[in-house]
């Protein structure tokens, strides 16, 4: 069965630093990801996804993750923090043919802090 | 577009209470999903429809909740009777017809059931 392991519920950064969020998958079918962000309030708005071809995925606001299948990661990074990535992140995956590749499994967030 | 639109915002309603969420999906989606998310649990999807038609239900906790697409541009979930351990927040999203399409999201209900 499809799951998602998000490694750390809170991560800390100072504005300017690297930031890395983690994100583990488990999936007997070759899977769709997803990273979503959740501002506060708000709902999710999807930052990346990876479906098929290139491995590296580049998002919205300087996001990218990287689809490594021998890890079975697809951990998301971001350069330079921005006080205004402070906000709840969301990895997900795609069931596969037996759930139509309709349904989503969540990962349980990680909630990134930005500190000057 | 103005996005999937949900009402009410807020809900805060008494045990025992119905309750009704609404959903308004992006013209031209025709998947529709609702999910519930709480801090117990994080986010579950409860059912989801395709052109109107229920897919899947497995996710809706039990007789209490249900849910209807009369069209393509409305859907409810409802609770009844409702009980405190059903606060949470509800998010409806909509998504075009490939499965690589993005699922959009609307800004939620808070539900709070005292």
């Amino acid at each position: 069965a499809q799951s998602v392991t998000q490694l750390g519920s809170h991560v800390s950064v100072s504005e300017g630093a690297l930031v890395l969020l983690r994100c583990n998958y488990s999936s007997s079918v070759p899977p769709y990801l997803f990273w979503y962000v959740q501002y506060p309030n708000q709902g999710l708005q999807l930052l990346l996804k990876y479906t098929t071809g290139a491995t590296l995925v580049k998002g919205i606001n300087g996001f990218e993750a990287e689809f490594k299948k021998s890890e079975t990661s697809f951990h998301l990074t971001k350069p330079s923090a921005h006080m205004s990535d402070a906000a709840e992140y969301f990895c997900a995956v795609s069931l596969g043919p037996s759930g139509g590749y309709n349904k989503l499994i969540f990962g349980a967030g990680t909630r990134l802090a930005v500190h000057p | 577009d103005a996005g999937v639109i949900q009402s009410p915002r807020h809900e805060v309603t008494e045990m025992g209470q119905e309750v009704t969420l609404r959903c308004k999906p992006i013209s031209g989606h025709d998947y529709l999903f609702w999910y519930r998310q709480t801090m117990m649990r994080g986010l579950e999807l409860l059912i989801y429809f395709n052109n109107n038609v229920p897919i899947d239900d497995s996710g809706m906790p039990e007789d209490r909740f249900s849910a209807k697409m009369p069209n393509a541009s409305f859907s409810t979930l409802k609770i009844q009777p409702s009980e405190p351990r059903d606060s949470a927040v509800y998010f409806c999203a909509s998504r075009g017809t490939s499965f690589t399409d993005t699922q959009y999201f609307g800004p939620g209900t808070r539900l709070t059931v005292l």
